[in-house]
């Protein structure tokens, strides 16, 4: 039962240009999202974040959109570089510190 | 260092094997998450601390799986009489109290069961 949800398991983006990575999710409860950055042989790093009661959170390059009645999210990265060639997951969760939910990530290349 | 750290990085296991898994979050970090995460999938939530007490166990696929903090620093994942399906990458997250959704990941242990 996948609560969180990424359809795009891979995106390719040139350089320069705008990678948009999206997520949805399927329980109301969930009040605060999370991005996350994984390299390979790596653990997944933190991003940015957005709790429920925004809508866009935006920190350098990167701004996260949530859309609560469609129970959707995007990463937008402007502009791409080809050091974000990464996999990117998504996370939600209930309350602060609590369960954290995954996506299956996407993995984005971005090509120079 | 300044980060979690995990060991090993790679166990292998035979099938019907104990082992036994370590994470060492960064220091003051008040909760610590374990994950399992599948080929190709996201992490899995499998159990949550803060400081020693276990406040949340309900994602450990077995009882064969058993966590422990019993200092609320250090933390061993044990998995009993390992299945093949045991194999993953277990990741190991904590969270500064003040900053609670951000958490650190170390960089995992995979485990094979052959």
């Amino acid at each position: 039962d996948q609560q969180v949800k990424q359809n795009s398991p891979s995106l390719s983006v040139q350089e320069g240009r705008i990678s948009i990575l999206n997520c949805d999710y399927t329980n109301s409860m969930f009040d605060y999202f999370l991005w996350y950055k994984k390299y390979p042989a790596e653990g997944p790093t933190f991003l940015i974040s957005i709790s429920s009661i925004k809508d866009k959170n935006e920190d350098g390059r990167f701004t996260v959109f949530l859309n609560k009645s469609a129970k959707h999210l995007s990463l937008h990265i402007v502009p791409s570089q080809p050091g974000d060639s990464a996999v990117y997951f998504c996370a939600a969760s209930r309350a602060a510190g609590n369960q954290f939910y995954f996506g299956t990530g996407t993995s984005l290349t971005v090509i120079p | 260092g300044a980060g979690v750290s995990q060991s090993p990085r790679y166990k292998v296991a035979k099938r019907g094997q104990d082992v036994a898994l370590r994470c060492d979050p960064i220091s003051g970090h008040v909760s610590l998450f374990w994950y399992q995460q599948a080929l190709g999938q996201g992490p899995e939530f499998l159990t949550y601390f803060q400081n020693e007490a276990q406040l949340d166990k309900s994602g450990l696929p077995s009882d064969r799986f058993f966590a422990e903090r019993p200092e609320g620093s250090v933390s061993t994942l044990k998995i009993q009489r390992t299945q093949q399906e045991d194999s993953a990458v277990y990741l190991c997250a904590s969270i500064l109290s003040n900053s609670p959704n951000e958490q650190f990941f170390g960089p995992g242990t995979r485990l094979t069961v052959l």
